[in-house]
C-alpha cells in the first residue's frame, strides 16, 4: 500500500468553485510534489516543495495554488478551473529533492472533473 | 532538450512469457533512471532505480539494465502474470531533481 495519502479520491467541481486537494506523508520526507496526469499520458510535474519551500513551479497557471503547511502536508488549492483541467492529480514525496537513488513515492491520486 | 522515448508503445503477450521494454533517454546532467509500474487509475509504483554506475538491477521478476554510454535502458519481465498488465513508465532524473517522463509502454498479459 502507498504511504502517501491523498484526499479526496474523486472531486467534481464547477468552474466557479473553490476546492482543495490534500496530501499527507509520514515518512519524514522533505520533498513533496504535485503532478497532473491526463488519460494515457505520463504525469507532468507541476510543483516541487523542498523543506516546505516552493522549489520548482513549472509555469503552472495561478488558478492552481500549492501550499505546504508543514513537512507532512501538501495542499493544492483550486479556483476558477477550466474543463481541460480535468485530470488525475498525483502527489508524491521523496527523502530529499534531487538526490541520486532517492525513491519517489506516489499517492493513489485524486480524480478531478471540472464541469 | 531532455527527452525520454519508450518502445514499444503497447505490447500484448501470453501469460508465462517474457518481454523486454526499451527506454532511450537524453537528459543532462544525468543522475538516475527509474522504472515505474502504473495500474489503470492508480499512482505509479517504483520498480527500480539505477544510477549511471549501475548496469543491472533486479526486483523479483523485473530486471532493469542501464547503458550510460548509449543512454539506453531496458526492463525485462520474466514469466509474466496477468497482474503485470499495466503501463510501464521510464523516468530520467537530473542532479537538480528535474524529471523527464517517457510516454510509457502499455503491457497487456492475456491468459
Amino acid at each position: 500500500d502507498t504511504e502517501v495519502t491523498q484526499t479526496p479520491k474523486h472531486l467534481v467541481m464547477g468552474m466557479t468553485n473553490k476546492k482543495s486537494l490534500k496530501c499527507e506523508q509520514h515518512m519524514g520526507h522533505r520533498a513533496m510534489y504535485w503532478y497532473k496526469q491526463k488519460a494515457k499520458k505520463p504525469p507532468e510535474l507541476m510543483f516541487v516543495y523542498s523543506y516546505e519551500k516552493l522549489s520548482i513551479n513549472e509555469s503552472v497557471p495561478s488558478r492552481f495554488s500549492p501550499e505546504c503547511p508543514n513537512s507532512s502536508l501538501l495542499n493544492l488549492h483550486l479556483h476558477a478551473l477550466q474543463p481541460e483541467d480535468s485530470a488525475l492529480y498525483l502527489c508524491a514525496s521523496s527523502q530529499f529533492q534531487g538526490a541520486s537513488g532517492n525513491t519517489i513515492y506516489f499517492g493513489e491520486g485524486s480524480w478531478l472533473t471540472v464541469v | 532538450k531532455n527527452q525520454v522515448e519508450q518502445s514499444p508503445q503497447s505490447l500484448i503477450i501470453l501469460e508465462g512469457k517474457n518481454c523486454t521494454l526499451q527506454c532511450n533517454y537524453t537528459v543532462s546532467p544525468f543522475s538516475n533512471l527509474r522504472w515505474y509500474k502504473q495500474d489503470t487509475g492508480r499512482g505509479p509504483v517504483s520498480l527500480t532505480i539505477m544510477t549511471f554506475s549501475e548496469n543491472t538491477k533486479s526486483n523479483g521478476r523485473y530486471t532493469a539494465t542501464l547503458d550510460a554510454d548509449t543512454k539506453q535502458s531496458s526492463l525485462h519481465i520474466t514469466a509474466s502474470q496477468l497482474s503485470d498488465s499495466a503501463s510501464y513508465i521510464c523516468v530520467a532524473h537530473t542532479n537538480a531533481g528535474k524529471s523527464t517522463f517517457g510516454d510509457g509502454t502499455t503491457l497487456t498479459v492475456k491468459p
